[in-house]
């Protein structure tokens, strides 16, 4: 298996623009969860999905934020419009089991530099 | 709610020393707890896992883990450290919340540096 694959690794872009990332778990696992790391703030969980369901969306910053999951293998987190301030690496991890106390496995992140 | 403490930043251990990185955590119920590693650039990669058992556990690279409930800590320790072993490590608890569902909460991660 190929593991967690995120798209871009790398993006730049400028304010008020959209962006948008892309995420593929490992076939079988049926939760996703989205991450931000930040050096101020640590890692932050965003939003995690279970069956394809969001079922904590909490950390969500605010509205300029959302996540999408279609399908078992595929999940988005768009943000628009985009602020300096969103600039960090976006993780996504995804785990197998029906409750999710099993071990994440963590794509190799996006960084995102809004200018 | 439950939450995690990393109480160092940054730990300096000499190559062939042993090390301690500690973690101490709060949460309702049984814990799950979990150390997780990541090298520069890279996603967090698991190391180790406590759910029952046996209080000490031992996981990838030689390093292991005691769980002390009285103490409520879950420190990652190794006999002895390599240069290698230089990173960022996180500590991990999960436990049941309201509406049936596990969500791990992470600690702010300790840097480990082992000088030559």
């Amino acid at each position: 298996d190929a593991g967690v694959i995120q798209s871009p690794r790398h993006e730049v872009t400028e304010m008020g623009q959209e962006v948008t990332l892309r995420c593929k778990p490992i076939s079988g696992h049926n939760s996703l969860f989205w991450y931000r790391q930040t050096m101020m703030r640590g890692l932050e969980l965003l939003i995690y999905f279970n069956n394809n369901v969001p079922i904590d969306d909490s950390g969500m910053p605010e509205d300029r934020f959302s996540a999408k999951m279609p399908n078992a293998s595929f999940s988005t987190l768009k943000i628009q419009p985009s602020e300096p301030r969103d600039s960090a690496v976006y993780f996504c991890a995804s785990s197998g089991g029906r409750d999710s106390t099993d071990t994440q496995y963590f794509g190799p992140g996006t960084r995102l530099t809004v200018l | 709610a439950q939450s995690v403490a990393q109480p160092e930043d940054q730990v300096n251990v000499a190559e062939g020393n042993p090390l301690t990185v500690k973690c101490t955590y709060s949460v309702s119920g049984n814990p799950y707890l979990f150390w997780y590693v990541q090298y520069p650039n890279r996603g967090l990669q698991f190391l180790l896992k406590y759910i029952t058992g046996d209080n000490l556990v031992k996981g990838s690279y030689g390093f292991e883990a005691e769980f002390n409930k009285s103490q409520t800590s879950f420190h990652l320790k190794k006999p002895s450290a390599l240069v290698s072993d230089s990173a960022l490590y996180f500590c991990a608890v999960s436990a049941l919340r309201a509406g049936g569902s596990y969500i791990p909460t992470f600690g702010r991660g300790t840097s480990l540096i082992v000088h030559p």
